[in-house]
């Protein structure tokens, strides 16, 4: 079966500072991938999604970047943090089709 | 461009009533919507997908319509509760990536 790790689920960075997510999927290949953002009490703003290594396309102009290396590896980085970064970050994963979404534990980030 | 609308302010029903959400959207009809539960700092959960030309998809206690006419969805649970408390996002297909509503919350009381 399917599964998606991502990590880490918890983070307090000061402003400034990188970023580095990671997110994994396993028992699936070729995956569509995804990074939302949920800040506090709002709805999921897609930030990036990649149809395949190495492409990588950006709904939202933002210091935030994205990077597929490996077929089920999305990394989100950030050169410097500013406090607007703050939220939830989900990654996801979906296949083919009617593009149903499957969906990682979350990151919290805190920019202080 | 398209929008999809949810209900911001939380549902508050008595455990045993039938819970009813609401999803609006604007402009062309997708081709089909979804459905996610999730609950406090956890990614959504994936529950039910209904195609445009179906008017009504079922799963347990779950039900979901779809009203082209009206640029509707609703999304039902019967016999609710407390254990269904959470925050429901519609979202719809639109060129390669699902966008989302703000979602519900709802909140099942004993």
């Amino acid at each position: 079966s399917q599964t998606i790790h991502q990590w880490p689920a918890t983070l307090v960075q000061p402003v400034g500072s990188p970023l580095s997510l990671e997110c994994t999927v396993e028992g699936t290949s070729n995956p569509n991938l995804y990074w939302y953002r949920q800040a506090a009490g709002r709805g999921l703003q897609l930030l990036f999604y990649s149809v395949g290594i190495g492409q990588i396309s950006s709904e939202v102009p933002q210091n935030l970047s994205a990077s597929r290396p490996q077929d089920r590896q999305f990394i989100l980085s950030s050169k410097k943090l500013l406090l607007s970064d703050s939220g939830f970050y989900l990654c996801a994963w979906s296949g083919e089709d009617t593009g149903e979404l499957f969906f990682g534990e979350g990151s919290r980030l805190t920019v202080l | 461009s398209q929008k999809i609308e949810q209900n911001s302010e939380a549902l508050n029903i008595q455990e045993g009533k039938t819970a009813t959400l609401t999803c609006n959207y604007t402009n062309y009809s997708p081709a089909y919507l979804q459905w996610y539960r999730q609950d406090p700092g956890r990614g959504p959960v994936f529950l039910l997908l209904i195609r445009e030309n179906e008017k009504e998809k079922r799963k347990e206690r779950l039900k979901v319509t779809f009203d082209t006419t009206l640029k509707q969805s609703l999304f039902h649970i019967t016999a609710s509760q407390p254990a269904d408390s959470a925050t429901y996002l519609c979202a719809f297909l639109g060129s390669n990536m699902l966008t989302f509503g703000g979602g519900t919350r709802l909140m099942v009381k004993p």
